[in-house]
């Protein structure tokens, strides 16, 4: 069954500081992506990624960076986190247009 | 502007009753259509997906239609069960070689014993 999963889970960090979510998945899939969940809003795509080495910004990249360093692993960057970051993080990959895989979620706080 | 839109944030049925979930998009090349199912605290997975070349597709209890020329999809579950609780994402994009989906607010589906 399709597998991706997420680290850590939850997170609380300060203003300012810097944060790495990520995201690792063994379903052999070619792309990958970052959505953020806010209450109110339904899920809106920061970055993905087709093929490793290679990022694209989506609709919200504004304060956040993305690495693919391989096939399975896509992280996202909070260089200098704001309060406004605050919310759950999904990650998801899928081999075609035809279905997402999401992982749990990591919920990002920050003080 | 917003790409998918569900205009009802919430929705209360009767069990054995049918839920109908809506969903509106402004873009007419998008070409994939997908409802998602979401529990608090869990990821959205996905329910049931159609593509433009069909106007309806059945799966069980659940049924998508398509109506391209107004911009418009909804899903209607059949014989609503309590289990059916969940908040429902619809999604749709189009297919241009890289992948970009858009996702509405979510419509929060409450069945009632």
């Amino acid at each position: 069954e399709a597998a991706v999963t997420q680290s850590p889970r939850s997170k609380v960090a300060v203003t300012g500081g810097k944060v790495t979510l990520s995201c690792h998945q063994t379903n052999n899939h070619d792309y990958m992506y970052w959505y953020r969940q806010d209450t109110g809003h339904g899920l809106r795509l920061i970055h993905y990624s087709y093929v490793a080495d290679s990022t694209e910004k989506g609709d919200i990249p504004d304060g956040y960076k993305a690495s693919r360093p391989s096939q399975e692993n896509f992280s996202l960057i909070l260089e200098l986190a704001s309060l406004s970051q605050t919310a759950v993080y999904f990650c998801a990959s899928s081999d075609s247009y035809a279905e997402q895989f999401f992982g749990p979620g990591t919920r990002l706080t920050v003080l | 502007g917003q790409q998918v839109k569900q205009s009802s944030p919430s929705l209360t049925v009767q069990e054995g009753g049918i839920s109908i979930l809506n969903c509106d998009y402004e873009n007419d090349m998008f070409d994939y259509f997908a409802w998602y199912k979401k529990y608090p605290d869990n990821s959205p997975t996905l329910l049931i997906s159609v593509r433009s070349n069909v106007d309806k597709r059945e799966d069980g209890r659940l049924t998508v239609f398509l109506n391209k020329s107004g911009k418009h999809f909804s899903l209607h579950i059949t014989a609503s069960q309590p289990e059916d609780t969940a908040v429902y994402l619809c999604a749709a994009g189009e297919d241009t070689g890289y992948q970009n989906f858009y996702f509405g607010k979510g419509t929060s589906l409450t069945v009632i014993p």
